[in-house]
């Protein structure tokens, strides 16, 4: 069983550029949850996606935005990068959409904008 | 709004000596808990969760946690600790149905 997987692990950026971070969800898994970790700090949901469709959001603006794709693989794409932005972002696959639903993490990638 | 503090930065502990990480939370219903650990490099490991029953919960590699409603409070606990367990635990709250709230980590440093 391959675990959830992350690309790329890291990436350097600048300030106004746009990413795109890459996650593999676990196999069966139909759910992937978005994360934002910040040195020093726990993590923070940025959204979830359920089965392709957004199903919760956090509070970041709306230059964050992802996609799920029908093998459940996910996207997450920042536009119009900020200093801010730069953290380690997390993304965890679960097999359903529900917090009682163990949501399994990958490595991450690393990200950082000068 | 729901929120989890881990107030305690850094702990330091000698291996073999007993651990316990704090974790208070903040949250209108009855919460669902976590406590995940983090190493260098790795992504976050679920330990434990509780949800409903009994409020001590046992986990993976020796862990335990008791839930007290009355000190909103799920500790985290280990009877005897290894050099291994040396990383960064992060207790969490299940908000909104379906989002982990996190608190800030408490980073474990074990000497021996």
């Amino acid at each position: 069983e391959t675990g959830v997987t992350q690309s790329p692990t890291h990436l350097i950026k600048t300030r106004g550029q746009q990413v795109t971070l890459r996650c593999s969800s676990q196999s069966g898994h139909n759910t992937v949850s978005w994360y934002q970790q910040a040195l020093g700090q726990g993590p923070q949901f940025i959204f979830q996606y359920y089965r392709e469709e957004e199903n919760g959001r956090g509070n970041f603006p709306p230059r964050f935005s992802g996609l799920q794709f029908p093998n459940y693989s996910s996207e997450l794409n920042v536009n119009a990068l900020e200093l801010d932005d730069s953290a380690l972002y997390l993304c965890a696959s679960s097999l359903g959409g529900s917090v009682t639903d163990t949501q399994y993490f990958g490595p991450g990638t690393r990200l950082t904008v000068l | 709004a729901q929120s989890v503090t881990q107030p305690d930065i850094h702990i330091t502990v000698s291996e073999g000596a007993s651990l316990e990480l704090r974790c208070n939370y903040s949250y209108g219903a009855t919460p669902y808990l976590f406590w995940y650990v983090q190493s260098p490099g790795q992504g976050l490991q679920l330990l434990l969760k509780y949800f409903s029953g009994d409020t001590l919960v046992q986990g993976i590699k020796g862990f335990e946690a008791e839930f007290k409603r009355s000190q909103s409070s799920f500790n985290l606990r280990k009877p005897s600790v290894h050099w291994s367990d040396a990383a960064e635990y992060f207790c969490a709250v299940g908000a909104g149905g379906n989002k982990l709230v996190f608190g800030a980590g408490t980073i474990l440093r074990v000497k021996s």
